[in-house]
């Protein structure tokens, strides 16, 4: 799971295994979030969103999971491949009333085994 | 279609000098807006405008000024840079704040003060 802290949390997985990135967040508020996936060098790339009136939602190989109750999140990515390989951040937004305000989570490093 | 470009990718400063970092976006978004990542930790937010001529302070702004006179550009300018700015600088633009909507980011610009 993500964690604020100089030691980004790891995730390795075999290609074609189904990967869960998890995420907490504290701010009962929160009421937009977001997935971004960061490949090396690279500007963070939005992957799904969902907002707080749903519990989950559905893309390309990926669902994200929403629980307000424990305020917890997760990436699940169905059949990983090696492309998948990246830092995954979880975001969050509710920080009224700057709607601009986007809060991100330090990240997790999946990386897919061949 | 180009997105987000930073300017520079890379960046050595003396500390005490002063630069520019330049974005722009071709997406006719009304929202910028300049993060800062560190080690080991999520993206912060430094500044951020909902439009031009609209500019206001994020998470992190001590050091930085930033300006809108375009939909297109938003630079972020460092006044005096101390070796505590070391860190990779993102740009990212999107259609309604980003508590509302994804963002879209540059690749980033690292810049390292000595």
């Amino acid at each position: 799971g993500e964690s604020v802290g100089l030691h980004l949390p790891t995730l390795s997985v075999q290609e074609g295994d189904n990967s869960i990135i998890n995420c907490a967040y504290s701010n009962s508020a929160s009421d937009y979030f977001i997935w971004y996936k960061q490949e090396s060098g690279k500007g963070p790339q939005f992957i799904i969103d969902i907002r707080s009136n749903m519990d989950k939602r559905q893309g390309q190989r990926v669902t994200v999971l929403l629980n307000k109750t424990v305020k917890h999140l997760s990436l699940q990515i169905a059949a990983t491949q090696p492309g998948d390989s990246a830092v995954y951040f979880c975001a969050e937004s509710g920080h009224r009333p700057n709607n601009n305000d986007m809060r991100f989570g330090a990240g997790t490093r999946l990386t897919v085994k061949p | 279609n180009a997105g987000v470009t930073q300017t520079p990718k890379f960046q050595v400063l003396k500390t005490g000098q002063s630069m520019t970092l330049q974005c722009a976006q071709d997406m006719n978004h009304e929202y910028m807006s300049w993060y800062r990542q560190d080690p080991g930790m999520g993206l912060r937010l430094i500044h951020y405008s909902v439009g031009a001529g609209i500019t206001d302070q994020g998470e992190v702004p001590n050091g930085y000024n930033v300006s809108r006179s375009t939909t297109e550009d938003f630079p972020l300018r460092l006044l005096s840079a101390a070796p505590s700015q070391t860190s990779v600088y993102f740009c990212a633009s999107s259609w309604k704040g980003q508590g509302e909507s994804e963002a879209f980011f540059g690749q980033g610009t690292r810049l390292t003060v000595v």
